[in-house]
């Protein structure tokens, strides 16, 4: 079975500081999929980033980074010098390849405050 | 501004009231998705339809009646909720269902209260 956990459930950040939100997932496929998606309080899921299994290069994009570390089974993120805009709940998901990319199965999600 | 459309943003409905939720795409998506999300839960799938076919339904109560009239359009029938629905229900759409290079596209979601 597929799971994705994130542990950090509310974290607070002071503006410019950089904040990592942690996601670490468990599946038995090779092949697998994994995504970040932001829903800021209006309420609509916001597409990230998409990864594949094969693909652990890590990307950044620009205050975004991700690093994919197949040998602990994580998908960080990282926002650099973090701003208000980015507060928002952050859900980590993950789709397995015999089933496409769905269901999603996402993580509890990690709602990310930035006091200014 | 996101590209699946949903409407009402909002909802109000007593428990004997039927109603429908709406959602519109026009990417070309051939797979639509309902979840239904409560508060500070993550989103959970109700439904899947591809090509305009429900292929996926993740046991939801027959109180919830999706409907997919064509590829662009995607609907959500409710009639004798409970209050325990009350949640945010969004709907998403990709290229097609399966497809590894196609990610979920939500919507803003409508907030529905059952009184």
């Amino acid at each position: 079975a597929q799971k994705v956990t994130q542990a950090q459930t509310e974290i607070s950040v002071v503006e410019k500081e950089d904040v990592t939100l942690d996601c670490v997932y468990e599946t038995r496929d090779t092949t697998y999929y994994l995504f970040w998606y932001k829903q800021p309080p209006s309420g609509e899921l916001v597409f990230l980033i998409r990864r594949n299994s094969f693909d652990e290069q890590n990307e950044i994009s620009g205050r975004y980074s991700w690093n994919f570390q197949k040998s602990t089974s994580s998908f960080n993120f990282t926002i650099t010098a973090s701003q208000v805009v980015d507060s928002a709940v952050y859900f980590c998901a993950l789709s397995e390849a015999h089933t496409g990319n769905t269901p999603l199965v996402f993580g509890k999600g990690t709602r990310l405050s930035v006091i200014a | 501004d996101t590209e699946v459309t949903q409407t009402p943003k909002h909802l109000v409905m007593g428990m004997t009231n039927k109603k429908s939720l709406k959602c519109e795409q026009h990417m070309g998506h051939r797979a639509m998705y309902w979840y239904k999300q409560k508060a500070k839960k993550p989103p959970e799938l109700m439904f899947v339809y591809s090509y305009e076919k429900l292929s996926i339904n993740e046991s939801v109560p027959s109180r919830f009646s999706p409907e997919c009239p064509n590829s662009s359009l995607l609907n959500l029938h409710l009639h004798a909720l409970q209050p325990e629905d009350s949640a945010l229900y969004l709907c998403a759409s990709s290229l097609i269902q399966g497809d590894d290079n196609s990610p979920l596209h939500f919507g803003n979601g409508t907030r529905l209260t059952v009184t």
